[in-house]
């Protein structure tokens, strides 16, 4: 059966920092993972997805993420933090032809 | 383009009372979605269609009906409230197949007393 972890519920960063989210999977096949974003008071957006092409991924907003099958690994990392990438983070998988399976979130908040 | 839409985005109900969440696409998405979010839980899935007319049940379907009777709307019942469905109530939809970007629409914030 499909799951996924979220490692760290809050993850806290300085301004030009770099952001890293931390995302494993569980799967007996190859899955599809999103990254999706929920700022305060909305509905989630899409960040990223990987759909079985190149392993590194590039989203929206300058965030990226690496599927790494040996490790089960999905993390989401951005270069540089901006004070507006503070907002909610999760992980989903969806094994294929299966429903989304969403992790707990991981909260990201950006000092200046 | 309005993308997904919910009505209402507040509601307190008093336990036993119904109430039918309303969602609404304009993209002719095939597959749309209800869930429900909790501090520290993420999102869960309650249930889904996968055209108009179809339903299914997701993850956490008790205590819930759901109805597609046109493609563009998805309707959220709640037969009879209790304090445990206080929660963030998400629609979403998607083009055909879970492989898809899910648009969200902005929330129904429900508080049963």
């Amino acid at each position: 059966a499909q799951s996924v972890t979220q490692l760290g519920s809050h993850v806290s960063v300085s301004e030009g920092a770099l952001v890293l989210l931390r995302c494993n999977y569980s799967s007996s096949v190859p899955p599809y993972l999103f990254w999706y974003v929920q700022y305060p008071n909305q509905g989630l957006q899409l960040l990223l997805k990987y759909t079985s092409a190149a392993t590194l991924v590039k989203g929206i907003n300058g965030f990226e993420a690496e599927f790494k099958k040996s490790e089960t690994s999905f993390h989401l990392t951005k270069p540089s933090a901006h004070m507006s990438d503070a907002a909610e983070y999760f992980c989903a998988v969806s094994e294929k032809g299966t429903a989304l399976i969403f992790g707990k979130g991981t909260t990201l908040s950006v000092s200046s | 383009n309005a993308g997904v839409t919910q009505t209402p985005k507040f509601r307190v109900l008093k336990t036993g009372q119904s109430m039918t969440l309303l969602c609404a696409q304009d993209m002719n998405h095939e597959y749309m979605y209800w869930y429900r979010q909790d501090p520290g839980m993420g999102l869960r899935l309650i249930h889904y269609s996968v055209g108009e007319g179809t339903t299914a049940k997701g993850e956490v379907p008790d205590g819930y009906n759901v109805s597609r009777l046109k493609k563009q709307n998805f309707l959220l019942g709640l037969e009879s409230a209790a304090p445990s469905q206080t929660s963030v109530y998400f629609c979403a939809s998607s083009h055909t197949g879970f492989r898809y970007e899910q648009y969200f629409g902005p929330g129904t914030r429900l508080t049963v007393t």
